[in-house]
């Protein structure tokens, strides 16, 4: 297990085009999460799974995004119609829940991210 | 709405000298706190977190309710601490869903 595999690395699509992102997260995570970067900006939170149920979706995920984790494992996140607005760094991430001091916490390891270029 | 804000983009000190890049968040109950770092072609990864109260590569952060920070201090720069600093909170309940500020870019310089 080499960590959170994320594919492609790179898309450059045209505005109109639907484009679908895979995240391949640490196997024995159950969380995974799905965040949105732009340039000058922190990572933006858009949805997250607990196995495969998605348990949360950020108003930023428009009708347009769309995310599934349909075994529990692997995650897809697609966008339709791709605008310019889209360009960004796509980033997931799983999580551990870790008990310290009696309180415990998700620590998020991130993929490298797939960058997506919208023309 | 949840918010994490690092006043600096870029914080430029010289190897040897204190650091200490600064976040402050929305007050709501027991946050959880991060500081994540991205070095240089590398992908974000955790730094540390405030309820384990260590110090990681000689970094702290100590909680300050009182003024709602979350400050991230190393003694003694060191070069290879050059790289993209963000804090986050965690939201209500567990920290689930991470809010991040907009990060510091930390540049130690010789």
């Amino acid at each position: 297990d080499t960590g959170v595999s994320q594919d492609p690395r790179h898309k450059i699509t045209k505005r109109g085009q639907n484009v679908t992102f895979r995240c391949d997260p640490i196997s024995e995570h159950n969380r995974l999460y799905w965040y949105r970067q732009t340039l000058g900006q922190g990572p933006e939170f858009l949805t997250y799974f607990q196995n495969e149920a998605q348990l949360e979706k950020s108003r930023l995920l428009s009708d347009r995004f769309s995310a599934e984790r349909p075994k529990g494992s692997f995650s897809t996140l697609e966008i339709q119609r791709t605008e310019q607005g889209d360009s960004a760094m796509y980033l997931c991430a799983s999580s551990s829940y870790i008990l310290a001091g009696g309180t415990g916490a998700n620590v998020l390891t991130f993929g490298a991210g797939s960058r997506l270029t919208v023309l | 709405a949840q918010r994490v804000t690092q006043p600096e983009k870029l914080l430029s000190v010289f190897k040897g000298a204190p650091v200490e890049l600064k976040c402050n968040y929305s007050y709501s109950g027991s946050p959880e706190l991060f500081w994540y770092v991205q070095y240089s072609r590398q992908r974000l990864q955790l730094l540390l977190r405030h309820i384990s109260r260590e110090s990681i590569k000689g970094f702290t952060a100590d909680l300050n309710k009182g003024e709602t920070s979350f400050h991230l201090k190393k003694p003694f720069a060191q070069e290879e601490d050059s790289a993209m600093y963000y804090c986050a909170r965690g939201g209500p309940g567990g920290g689930n869903k991470l809010t991040f500020g907009t990060g510091t870019q930390l540049k130690v310089e010789l």
